[in-house]
């Protein structure tokens, strides 16, 4: 079936340092989306994407759509203690298929 | 401010005896969404709803089931809950259309306990 490679699994970053993640797909997906989800919450929506090729920003979150629609990279600036959680990576828009393929996620620890 | 509302955050039932979550959303989409999510893995769908339209995903156990009586309100009906069944369960909504481009709008979702 169809799988997300998402990676890091997990970081431990310096406040103020920048963070970079990816997914990667062996299938092209019509939509890239990027979700961060805290401790008993659920996942809150960062940044879609729509057009291969497409960089979106928000705030310090900038993320890309890969031009094959077989990847994203979310990339995180200077970092504060609130960043602290699960990022997870989803691809959907396949066919009119509702479902989502998410990665297995991001976890992003900062170092004390 | 329009959000997806999930009832209870937390739920504490026995084994085997039934119980029910629910979602309510004030974003007037049409497509509401129930999934499983266990211990930092990804959310796996159970089953969605286009309108009333119901879909199952192929592995989601018969042990679940869902209502959606009408726009603003889905539920999720384990009929004989296992101590397998204890996670955080999480509703969502997206707007359906062509090409389901839409993104997913989550709720904080119903940590479930099995005692």
């Amino acid at each position: 079936g169809q799988q997300l490679n998402q990676s890091p699994q997990s970081m431990f970053i310096q406040e103020g340092e920048d963070v970079s993640m990816n997914c990667t797909s062996s299938s092209i997906f019509n939509t890239w989306l990027w979700y961060k989800q805290d401790p008993g919450e659920g996942p809150v929506l960062l940044i879609a994407l729509y057009k291969a090729g497409e960089l979106t920003s928000n705030g310090r979150l900038t993320a890309q759509f890969g031009i094959t629609r077989k990847d994203s990279f979310l990339n995180i600036s200077a970092s504060i203690p609130s960043d602290v959680g699960i990022y997870f990576c989803a691809g959907g828009g396949m066919d009119s298929n509702y479902q989502l393929i998410w990665g297995a996620g991001t976890k992003l620890i900062i170092k004390p | 401010d329009a959000m997806v509302i999930q009832n209870p955050r937390y739920q504490v039932t026995q084994f085997g005896k039934p119980v029910t979550l629910s979602c309510s959303q004030t974003l007037n989409h049409n497509v509401m969404y129930w999934y499983q999510q266990k211990s930092s893995q990804a959310p796996k769908l159970l089953f969605h709803y286009y309108d009333k339209d119901f879909n199952n995903e192929a592995d989601t156990p018969d042990n679940f089931q869902s209502r959606r009586p009408n726009t603003s309100f889905c539920f999720l009906d384990i009929r004989s809950p296992g101590l397998g069944d204890a996670a955080m369960y999480l509703c969502a909504t997206s707007r359906g259309g062509a090409g389901s481009n839409q993104p997913q709008h989550f709720g904080d979702g119903t940590r479930l306990s099995i005692l």
